[in-house]
């Protein structure tokens, strides 16, 4: 089972910054699928990216990804007050276990 | 437009079986897999299996095969995710979600509390 780690494990970040989040995977992640998701507290994960760089239905260009391999991205180039989340990655290209990462948290400094 | 919603919060007693449901509405239900996630409190997303309901072929994770049963009923566009016996570590959020290629709608999230 692939197993993801993310870093850091929290980000903390004022407004209009720049935020830049890592996933690595302990395999290569096939055709890289990968996806990254958002949660805010109360609320069900929202798909961000997929494909390592696609972006999802309605989500803003502020959000993209790159990466492919074992070392993926997550970069949101100007923080705005709803962006301030927890991130996850997810392989979804090796069954049986579609694994997570542990998440990282993006908090206002 | 694409919904999941999923059944209310379950409050029940160690050993104690329980099946929630996800009704899918908006799409073609039998096109898209159904993912069902785990969330423990305070933690992080754990991914638990999905299945096709075309055919009700069936993915777990490792980590809960045998311990979970997702199935499905096409007839009514709903998932479901049961468990025979369970236990107070199985207290958490579960979510179902669509998946084509990655999960892209998800339910509101079923609490299950499970506590003597």
């Amino acid at each position: 089972e692939i197993v993801l780690t993310q870093s850091p494990g929290t980000l903390s970040l004022s407004p209009g910054e720049r935020a830049t989040l890592s996933c690595r995977a302990s395999q290569s992640v096939s055709s890289s699928y990968l996806a990254w998701y958002q949660q805010k507290p109360g609320q069900a994960p929202r798909l961000l990216i997929y494909g390592a760089s696609s972006r999802a239905t309605g989500i803003p260009d502020r959000f993209s990804g790159s990466g492919s391999g074992t070392d993926f991205t997550l970069t949101i180039s100007r923080l705005e007050p709803e962006d301030f989340a927890v991130y996850y990655c997810q392989q979804y290209g090796s069954s049986p276990g579609f694994t997570f990462g542990p998440g990282t948290k993006v908090d206002i400094k | 437009e694409v919904q999941l919603v999923q059944s209310g919060a379950e409050v029940k007693k160690p050993g104690e079986s329980l099946r929630i449901s996800c009704k899918g509405s908006g799409y073609s239900f039998t096109s898209y897999w159904i993912s069902w996630v785990r969330q423990m409190p305070g933690k992080g997303l754990e991914w638990m299996g999905r299945i096709d309901p075309s055919d009700s072929y069936t993915n777990y994770s490792p980590s809960f095969q045998g311990h979970v049963t997702i199935s499905a009923d096409k007839s009514i566009s709903t998932a479901y995710l049961q468990w025979s016996s369970l236990k107070a570590s199985d207290t958490a959020m579960y979510y179902c979600a669509r998946q084509e290629i990655a999960p892209d709608y998800w339910g509101q999230g079923t609490l299950v509390t499970v506590s003597s």
